[in-house]
């Protein structure tokens, strides 16, 4: 099974508005990551968690906050969000070194902030 | 941080048409991806080559990384292969960054 799961697929929120936005994948990868993109642009890194361990922020504003309960699940939690915050949110996972590092991505949460 | 650079920005090609397309990278990377990312957002992982060449179907690819480049070749093009084209260089540790390229805007036209 080489798939990453997001919920959901599309969400629409206040800017006063507290929401989360959760991966899955049981591929056994340790590496999972968050990543933002607008229209016509790549994918920006936000965090990467390696063995449940946050590794990389990439000075991520606050409003945004991962949280990584176990190996399998990652979630993004959002609160008072900017509209500018409005994206595609894409989670990835990436096996361990010298293992599998072929990466796979989740087919992403459109977040519109209103 | 790692710089990438691909090329063509922009294709337009008749269906069954051959194309390449090409990524530069600034630094030594050993872990290296391309992606498909379709009209609805879905990346697809086409290919993990940090150097050498690889085959699936109708899509190859080859690092040279030595040189600090990728390619990807798309022979007898499809609808189907429409999309944008990423390189993700980076380095081969577990949590490592892969950064994007601008990508390559495909689009195939029947």
């Amino acid at each position: 099974d080489t798939e990453v799961t997001q919920t959901p697929k599309h969400l629409v929120m206040g800017m006063t508005n507290k929401k989360s936005l959760k991966c899955e994948q049981h591929m056994g990868h340790r590496a999972m990551y968050w990543y933002k993109q607008k229209a016509k642009k790549p994918p920006e890194l936000m965090f990467v968690y390696s063995y449940e361990k946050l590794s990389i922020n990439e000075s991520v504003p606050s409003r945004f906050s991962p949280e990584c309960p176990n190996s399998s699940l990652l979630n993004l939690h959002l609160h008072a969000l900017q509209p500018e915050d409005s994206a595609l949110y894409l989670c990835a996972s990436k096996g361990p070194q010298g293992v599998l590092v072929k990466a796979f991505f989740g087919q992403g949460t459109r977040l519109t902030v209103v | 941080g790692i710089q990438v650079e691909q090329s063509p920005p922009d294709l337009i090609l008749q269906e069954g048409a051959n194309s390449t397309l090409r990524c530069n990278f600034s630094d030594s990377v050993n872990n290296l991806q391309w992606f498909h990312q379709n009209p609805w957002g879905q990346l697809i992982n086409l290919f993990y080559i940090p150097s050498g060449t690889k085959q699936n179907g109708r899509l190859s690819a080859t690092t040279v990384a030595t040189e600090r480049y990728s390619l990807l070749y798309i022979s007898s093009s499809q609808t189907t292969d429409s999309g944008v084209y990423f390189c993700a260089p980076g380095p081969e540790t577990s949590g490592s960054r892969l950064t994007f390229g601008e990508g390559t805007q495909l689009t195939v036209n029947p």
